[in-house]
């Protein structure tokens, strides 16, 4: 089944304490992107990865890292987190750049929910 | 600079009834439109999407939207609701680069 991964789904940490938050895809997909959802903000994108070693800041990649050594993994390091950074966090990921032809929609793990303490 | 809001947070239909939810964008140059669904604790999913090819655009479990650029809008309609329609839906936009830029949701609630 063609599917975007995520783990963990829950996630509850201290502030400080790094922590990974792991995403795989199984559909070849080229781009890679994390975004952050936050009541009435709706979904702020953090990094984003165009292909294996290519990636680039969002909207909002203060706090966060993020490395593509695979096509198919792409994690997102919080190195010390804080409690402005809990949220529920998606990956998504496209064939290619997101509105280029039918093959480009975003496909979107089920997400993590973090809480900093 | 590019944008999209969605109006209204929360919407309320009774079951059969029409269900609009309202999109509006900003964009220097033409836009590539999307709907998604969220369902609770799930990721979400593409309903339908605008590429310039047709205004009128339909989609999964009979939700449509309509391209309007004199208006600057892409609201989704769907002729009578369904309780398995309750959820949240999103509005994006993407005009060339590596950003898909999304609205702040409207969440869907249907009353039996």
């Amino acid at each position: 089944e063609a599917q975007v991964t995520q783990n963990p789904r829950y996630l509850i940490t201290v502030t400080g304490k790094k922590l990974t938050v792991t995403c795989s895809q199984n559909m070849n997909h080229e781009y890679m992107s994390w975004y952050r959802q936050d009541p009435g903000l709706g979904l702020r994108q953090i990094y984003y990865s165009m292909n294996v070693e290519v990636t680039d800041k969002g909207d909002v990649p203060e706090g966060y890292k993020v490395s593509r050594k695979e096509k198919r993994n792409f994690p997102l390091i919080l190195e010390s987190p804080s409690p402005n950074q809990t949220s529920l966090y998606f990956c998504a990921s496209s064939f290619r750049n997101p509105g280029q032809g039918n093959n480009s929609p975003l496909h979107f793990g089920n997400g993590t929910r973090l809480t900093v303490t | 600079a590019q944008s999209v809001t969605q109006l209204g947070s929360h919407v309320s239909v009774s079951e059969g009834a029409l269900v609009l939810l309202r999109c509006n964008y900003s964009s220097s140059v033409p836009p590539y439109l999307f709907w998604y669904v969220q369902y609770p604790n799930q990721g979400l999913q593409l309903l339908l999407k605008y590429t310039s090819a047709a205004t009128l655009v339909k989609g999964i479990n009979g939700f449509e939207a309509e391209f309007k650029k004199s208006e600057t809008s892409f609201h989704l309609t769907k002729p009578s609701a369904h309780m398995s329609d309750a959820a949240e839906y999103f509005c994006a936009l993407y005009t060339g680069g590596f950003k898909t830029i999304f609205g702040a949701g409207t969440r869907l609630f249907v009353k039996a």
